[in-house]
């Protein structure tokens, strides 16, 4: 299985201002997600940071607005620009692991639980 | 990915088994059924996953009917803290895992009472 921790665990911002969330893990991954979960809602899938290539964003998610970094293969980053109230959700970070072949499993992250007033 | 159809929610006695129930009517051969579970405030958590055989291990039982196209989750001795959502989900796996991400959808808010 993998450990991951995610910094901070929750914040409160002001709309304009900028939050970086960090995701660490236990072991080298490849493949590493970020998602949001918005209040009373299922996750959503922000973006694939695979290290050594540029984030791939989903539709409705776009660089200028969500950055992301993949410096090593078990570190990155989110950040979360010009906020806005409608911002204000969980940030998940999530990987997966192989053990070979196809038998992987993914795992998430604790969350960061952002307030933008 | 194909879609899966849940009930929003359901309630169940402590120490009773839990048996969810996920439809997924259009899977493709290639495609598994997994399932996570989200306790309030926490990251999904990883259930069980399987292709067609049944499946057991220390949390939970899936059951894949013959034809695929549903499959129950079973949590033999629920207690209250598997009081969660539970995602019912299908997706392709790539060797290696290299197919990706998984996409949730509302899932079933499964309440274990005293």
């Amino acid at each position: 299985s993998a450990v991951i921790s995610q910094k901070p665990s929750r914040d409160i911002c002001q709309r304009g201002t900028s939050l970086t969330i960090q995701c660490q893990v236990d072991s080298q991954v490849t493949m590493m997600f970020w998602y949001r979960q918005q209040p009373g809602q299922s996750l959503t899938l922000i973006a694939t940071a695979n290290q050594g290539s540029e984030a791939t964003y989903e539709s409705g998610f776009v660089i200028d607005k969500f950055p992301i970094s993949r410096p090593n293969l078990t570190f990155s980053t989110l950040t979360v620009s010009n906020m806005s109230p409608e911002d204000s959700s969980i940030y998940l970070c999530s990987v997966v692991l192989g053990s070979g072949g196809f038998s992987y499993e993914q795992y998430f992250g604790p969350g960061t639980r952002l307030t933008v007033t | 990915d194909a879609k899966t159809t849940q009930p929003p929610s359901m309630d169940c006695a402590e120490g009773r088994a839990a048996n969810l129930p996920c439809n997924h009517s259009t899977i493709s051969g290639n495609e598994y059924v997994y399932w996570y579970r989200q306790i309030h405030s926490q990251g999904p958590q990883y259930i069980i996953h399987g292709l067609k055989n049944n499946e057991t291990n220390e949390m939970a039982s899936l059951i894949i009917t013959e034809d695929r196209k549903s499959s129950t989750l079973i949590l033999p001795h629920a207690t209250l803290r598997d009081t969660a959502v539970y995602y019912c989900i299908v997706r392709v796996v790539g060797y290696g895992g290299s197919q990706g991400n998984l996409i949730f959808g509302k899932g079933t808010k499964l309440s274990v009472k005293p």
